[in-house]
């Protein structure tokens, strides 16, 4: 068992959607995550950052983190073509770089 | 924030090669990351480098294979040597600012043919 999975997708939505990304880990000790955005033929750019459990939200962002349950969540509201790229969930135990273990990316596209 | 670029943007290299991959910062940095991503897989670490000390490998990777060089705060190299078809695959370059930010350049791809 891999110590994050995520869908790889690819996901297809229109315009305006709500988009919904999620990742789940097995690895209780994770206390930093985060979410990268990367558009091809670039490097992974943070998006999102949690620490332990709870919300966060930036402009059409949102993370969500249940410790509980091991499962993470990136919703991206009103999408945009823009938004069109594959999203990375990442975790790690500490700051710092460390051990920063990252999900296989979800691949989205947002129909205009 | 880091920016940061990588030398060269792309390759194509025959088999039993060797290709140094450069990546320079915009600000001096204790630590800096070298990724592999093979495609529709995560990024996998290869090596932590440190300014002034032997790099740091990751189960699977040795430096036979991948050699790092750190001369300074701001640069660092990975060698891929003895290229195989295998060891296709993007190259990333990152380091960390800020405390936990973690930034990546653009990729190196590389074809082994």
């Amino acid at each position: 068992q891999k110590e994050v999975e995520q869908d790889p997708g690819p996901l297809s939505v229109p315009e305006g959607a709500i988009v919904s990304l999620n990742c789940t880990y097995s690895n209780s000790a994770f206390q930093y995550f985060m979410w990268y955005r990367q558009y091809s033929r670039k490097g992974p750019e943070l998006l999102m950052y949690t620490y332990s459990s709870g919300n966060k939200e930036d402009g059409r962002f949102t993370a969500q983190v249940d410790k509980s349950s091991k499962y993470i969540s990136l919703f991206i509201r009103d999408s945009q073509p823009s938004d069109s790229a594959t999203y990375l969930c990442a975790m790690t135990p500490a700051a710092g770089g460390f051990k920063t273990i990252f999900g296989a990316g979800t691949r989205l596209f947002v129909k205009a | 924030s880091a920016v940061i670029s990588q030398k060269p943007s792309r390759d194509i290299c025959q088999r039993g090669t060797s290709l140094t991959i450069q990546c320079q910062v915009d600000s001096q940095v204790t630590m800096m990351f070298w990724y592999r991503q093979q495609p529709g897989q995560s990024l996998t670490l290869i090596a932590t480098a440190n300014q002034g000390s032997e790099a740091t490998y990751e189960s699977g990777f040795v430096i036979d294979k991948f050699p790092i060089s750190r001369p300074n705060l701001t640069f660092s190299t990975l060698t891929v040597s003895n290229m195989s078809p295998e060891d296709s695959s993007i190259y990333l370059c990152s380091v960390v600012a800020g405390g936990y930010e973690q930034y990546f350049g653009p990729g190196t791809r590389l074809t082994v043919t």
